[in-house]
């Protein structure tokens, strides 16, 4: 897990703007990037999730930006909502038959009303 | 569909008793599972990944004989901790996946264990 770097560890926001997450890896064979979101006393539930042969990728709100040279991806949440209040983890694993997640530190997001 | 359940979603028990808990795949079968545990405010520790009629793999660190994994079906895999003790307390999330060329890992809604 030490091979994921999660930043920032909190955040808050204001209803309506924009969170930013990043995530920066070391293991080059990581071949499936995703992101978790968790809130209090559940389980984490897959957010929204990319491939390295796309740059981005965008679920609603939610968008991913992958930049495999840097080995960093990010996740953007734009208009964000009280209800986003919650813990963000990337967690990035290999292709193929590993299906082992490398989880990152978390995020706490707090969007103010 | 692609549900996860965990039960009990909380247990309290005396310190050198031992716990049990469920994992189960609802709606799909599970090649793979892990298990995880979660200490307050900080990141899911991968355990152990168990196959189905195989052996679970522990990760370094994590006590085999301590925390029992039986993966007896596609569909249930157990997690027992044997002679519990209050350090134990923690919260135990699984998850599954249909293995394949399927990416995603199915979490379940996790077990808060509390050792008295």
């Amino acid at each position: 897990q030490q091979q994921v770097k999660q930043s920032p560890q909190s955040l808050i926001v204001q209803k309506g703007g924009i969170s930013i997450i990043n995530c920066a890896y070391e293991n080059t064979a990581f071949d499936y990037f995703p992101w978790y979101q968790q809130f209090p006393g559940k389980g984490p539930a897959l957010l929204i999730a990319i491939r390295p042969d796309v740059s981005e990728k965008k679920e609603g709100r939610f968008t991913i930006s992958f930049n495999k040279s840097a080995k960093q991806f990010s996740l953007h949440i734009m208009d964000s909502q009280p209800g986003d209040s919650a813990t963000y983890f990337c967690a990035p694993r290999p292709g193929s038959n590993d299906y082992k997640l490398s989880f990152g530190a978390g995020t706490t997001v707090t969007v103010r009303a | 569909g692609a549900v996860v359940s965990q039960h009990p979603s909380w247990v309290i028990c005396k310190s050198g008793t031992s716990v049990k808990i469920e994992c189960r795949s609802l709606d799909f079968q599970a090649t793979t599972m892990f298990w995880y545990r979660q200490f307050p405010k900080q990141s899911l520790m991968l355990m152990a990944t168990s196959n189905e009629g195989s052996k679970a793999t522990y990760e370094q660190g994590v006590e085999k004989d301590k925390f029992l994994i039986n993966h007896a079906s596609l569909t249930l895999s157990t997690l027992t901790v044997t002679s519990a003790h209050p350090e134990d307390s923690s919260f135990y999330i699984c998850s599954a996946t249909p293995g394949l060329d399927y990416n995603e890992q199915f979490f379940g809604p996790g077990t808060r264990l509390t050792v008295l």
